[in-house]
């Protein structure tokens, strides 16, 4: 099945610096890429998602690139804020349908104001 | 719009007891649900995959016969522990999607069993 691996599992990041994620996944044929992010005792939610057809996708401060070649995805955060603070975890969905979605290991991410 | 609700988000029950779990898509119909567990300071893993009117498909090494699943209709899904003991204790999160791949979670649900 499906295998995403996801670094670094911890971030510090200076406030207004960027920060960047990356994740590796197994399944050449995985389709959908999403990121979510999740503060703590909190629901995960979807920042940004990416599918196979795209290379890259930005929105405000938030990006994802796309290497299908390299079966690689990384999410950039620009200019940085504290409310960034989270745990960020990225997904793939592999083939064979059914939409089960594959998650990465996290990456806690600290704003340092 | 995309809002999933889950009910309770905390309990606390003795050893033994069975504990129901709510999950609820408010404005969509949810042709699929996916409940998953988490621990502190990790990641979400997925216990099963729920279709509306058809049995819930388990991932390897989830005892299907402990954990319940029931997706009665376009907008409920239920988990059901059966028989919860302390190492059930966990962060328990649903989420629900319709035809596409994106999944919407719910606030999830804290429970201690003592």
């Amino acid at each position: 099945g499906e295998n995403v691996e996801q670094h670094p599992s911890t971030l510090s990041v200076q406030e207004g610096d960027s920060a960047v994620i990356k994740c590796t996944y197994s399944d050449s044929a995985s389709n959908y890429f999403p990121w979510y992010k999740q503060e703590l005792g909190k629901r995960p939610q979807l920042i940004i998602d990416i599918r196979s057809n795209v290379g890259e996708k930005k929105d405000q401060r938030i990006a994802v690139t796309l290497n299908k070649t390299a079966k690689h995805f990384s999410l950039h955060i620009t200019e940085t804020q504290p409310e960034d603070s989270a745990v960020y975890f990225c997904a793939a969905i592999p083939s064979g349908g059914n939409e089960k979605l594959t998650f990465g290991t996290g990456t806690r991410l600290t704003i340092i104001p | 719009g995309a809002v999933v609700s889950q009910h309770p988000s905390w309990v606390i029950c003795k050893s033994g007891t069975s504990v129901k779990i709510e999950c609820r898509s408010l404005d969509f119909q949810a042709t699929t649900m996916f409940w998953y567990r988490q621990f502190p300071k990790q990641s979400l893993m997925l216990m099963a995959t729920s279709n509306e009117g058809s049995k819930a498909t388990y991932e390897q090494g989830v005892e299907k016969d402990k954990f319940l699943i029931n997706h009665a209709s376009l907008t409920l899904s239920t988990l059901t522990v059966t028989s919860a003991h302390p190492e059930d204790s966990s962060f328990y999160i649903c989420s629900a999607s319709s035809r596409q791949e994106t999944q919407y979670f719910g606030p999830g649900t804290r429970l201690l069993v003592l």
